[in-house]
Parts: C-alpha cells; sequence; structure tokens
C-alpha cells in the first residue's frame, strides 16, 4: 500500500522554465511533509518541508504547496536550472521527527 | 559543521557473511533513523533510535537484522547471515528532535551519502 504517489516517474522542462512536481498522499495522519533531492550514489538532500497548517511554504527558486483536502502537494522550482537535474522524492511523516514515508521519485532533467 | 557520516561507503560480502554499517548523527543530533533502498525502488524506512533505545522497528525485518545506537560511538546496522536480497543501499539520516517543539524544519532528518552493500 503506497502511502505517497508520484504518479510521474520524469519530467523534463527547458532552463529557466517552471518545474512542478507533484505529490499525492493517502494517509491523513500525516501532518509534515518534505521534498528531498537525490543525485546517483549520493543521499538524499533536503529541500524543503511544509507543515500542515500552512498551505504554502517559500525557500528562494523552491515553493511547496499543500492542498490537505485534495491529500496533494507539489514542489515549484523556477527559475529551473541544469543543476537541478536529479530524482526528486516528495515525502510524509505523521509528526516532524516520525519515520518519514517516500514516493517513489521523480527524475527531472533540465535541459539547457 | 560535518554532516552525517557512513562508512564504509560501499561493502561487499558473500552470502552468509555479516554485515556491519556505521553511521554518525551531525553533531548535536540525539536521532537516528536507517533507510533501505532498494534497485529500482524508492526509500524504504527500517528503524528509528535514539540513544540506547529503538524507538520503532517496524520497518526491520523480523530476522538478520538489528540496530543499536549506544550511548557512546555510531549507530550500527548489523545484517547476519546476508543474502543476495539484502543488496540496496542503506542509508542513515539524523535529527536533533527537541521535545515539545511543534513542526521545525530543526527537526529535519538529514542524510547521509549511504552504504551501498553487495552480496556476492
Amino acid at each position: 500500500d503506497q502511502q505517497v504517489k508520484q504518479n510521474s516517474p520524469s519530467l523534463s522542462v527547458q532552463e529557466g522554465r517552471i518545474s512542478i512536481l507533484n505529490c499525492d498522499y493517502t494517509n491523513s495522519m500525516f501532518d509534515y511533509f518534505l521534498w528531498y533531492k537525490k543525485y546517483p550514489a549520493e543521499g538524499p538532500t533536503f529541500l524543503i518541508s511544509i507543515s500542515s497548517i500552512k498551505d504554502k511554504n517559500e525557500d528562494g527558486r523552491f515553493t511547496v504547496f499543500l492542498n490537505k483536502s485534495a491529500k496533494h502537494l507539489s514542489l515549484h522550482i523556477v527559475p529551473s536550472q541544469p543543476g537541478d537535474s536529479a530524482v526528486y522524492f516528495c515525502a510524509a511523516s505523521k509528526t516532524s521527527y516520525d519515520k518519514v514515508i517516500f514516493g517513489p521519485g521523480t527524475s527531472l532533467s533540465v535541459i539547457p | 559543521n560535518a554532516g552525517v557520516m557512513q562508512n564504509p561507503r560501499h561493502l561487499v560480502r558473500r552470502r552468509g557473511q555479516e554485515a556491519r554499517l556505521r553511521c554518525s548523527p551531525m553533531k548535536g543530533h540525539s536521532h537516528v533513523y536507517w533507510y533501505r533502498q532498494l534497485p529500482e525502488e524508492g526509500l524504504k524506512f527500517m528503524v528509528y533510535l535514539q540513544k540506547e533505545n529503538i524507538i520503532d522497528e517496524s520497518g526491520m525485518p523480523k530476522e538478520r537484522f538489528s540496530a543499536e545506537f549506544p550511548k557512546e560511538g555510531p549507530s550500527i546496522l548489523r545484517i547476519q547471515q546476508v543474502v543476495r536480497g539484502d543488496s540496496a543501499a542503506y542509508f542513515c539520516a539524523s535529527s536533533p528532535k527537541v521535545a515539545g517543539v511543534g513542526t521545525s524544519s530543526t527537526d529535519t532528518q538529514y542524510f547521509g551519502p549511504g552504504t551501498r552493500l553487495t552480496v556476492l
């Protein structure tokens, strides 16, 4: 039973344009949501998080939107850069320190 | 400030041998989490430890796997009598977890570079 879903295995975007990565979850007990970026042969790198009391959190080029009623979140990267090419994992947990449930990942390619 | 350290980065074992994976959390972090990424899959939670305590081991296989986080020294994930299906990347994460504090980026789990285990 996949509690965190990322239905797009891959995404290609032109440099300078917006990248939108989507994520859906099924467990209404999740209260804390995160995005991690991962390069091959490296560990996941924390990007941005959001708690369920917010609907938007912004950090530089990265913005996460949360729609709790739809159990949906998205990560916007603007403008996209070639260095953003990586696998992006959506993740969720019941609290900020609980175990994290990861989605399967979306591979983003930013084309120069 | 050093990040989460894991060693070895690569480990090769023959079937039936033991594998020991080490994780040193970030300075000031007292909570350690282990995750496993099987080939072509996402990361799956295994175990969550505090110093000298296992908090949640719901993701650990029932046999051959154990984890500890002693008062002194790194956290150890131990796999006895390895089989080919244990071949995976094993990631450790740490967080400070401040009791009584609401959701905060300071509670976020930060990951190490992983140990890639290959069982021949």
